[in-house]
């Protein structure tokens, strides 16, 4: 089983809906979660950090975090074609340094 | 403030050669992590430096290597290159390198074997 699993997609939604992005991990120990972007062609961009259980909001984005059910999401409003991009789900564990574990990516298309 | 700056962004090697990455991270950041991304595997960890020092290393051949030097600044190294090391080579760099500490991305470079 691989430590981060996220479902490769691709996730279509509407222009202006709401996108969920799900991941799940597969450790139980201290970990933080990021959530990057990923353009065709570019390298990973940071969207979102959270360490603790619950909702942090920034923007249009919103992740979730619940550690009891190991997954962590994203949820982006008012879906904007130019948020068609990969979404990759991180986790770092506390005692590894800044080593980060990757799923392999949630391709999301926002079709105008 | 600069971001990661990675050099070279495109490279063209043959079999059975070295190459030389270089990343240098944003000023203050101590904490550089290199990764290998192909679109198979994914976004794969090599390893991370932090204050010259290697803290921690994926599962890759030893011909892959790196170091870090006392302005931070990273470079990776590969040799006797194969088909199968081209790849995005992404190296990110964070303040402490901890759990709880937020890392960001160069442009990567695309690093093609014939």
């Amino acid at each position: 089983q691989k430590e981060v699993e996220q479902n490769s997609g691709p996730l279509s939604v509407p222009e202006g809906a709401i996108a969920s992005l799900n991941c799940t991990y597969s450790d139980r120990g201290s970990q933080s979660f990021f959530w990057y972007r990923q353009y065709s062609g570019k390298s990973p961009e940071l969207i979102m950090s959270i360490y603790s259980n619950g909702d942090k909001e920034d923007g249009r984005f919103t992740a979730q975090l619940n550690k009891a059910s190991q997954y962590v999401s994203l949820l982006i409003r008012d879906s904007q074609p130019s948020d068609s991009a990969t979404y990759l789900c991180a986790l770092c564990f506390y005692n590894q340094g800044g080593k980060l574990i990757f799923g392999q990516g949630t391709e999301l298309s926002v079709k105008p | 403030k600069a971001g990661v700056t990675q050099t070279p962004r495109y490279l063209i090697k043959t079999r059975g050669q070295q190459v030389t990455l270089s990343c240098s991270p944003i000023s203050g950041h101590r904490s550089v992590s290199w990764y290998q991304q192909t679109p198979g595997q994914g976004l794969q960890f090599l390893f991370e430096y932090f204050s010259e020092t290697q803290r921690n290393k994926g599962n890759f051949p030893g011909r892959f290597s790196g170091r870090q030097f006392s302005n931070s600044r990273s470079e990776m190294n590969v040799s006797t290159l194969e088909l199968g090391d081209s790849a995005l080579y992404l190296c990110a760099s964070s303040l402490l390198g901890q759990g709880d500490t937020e890392a960001f991305f160069g442009q990567g470079t695309r690093l093609t074997v014939v």
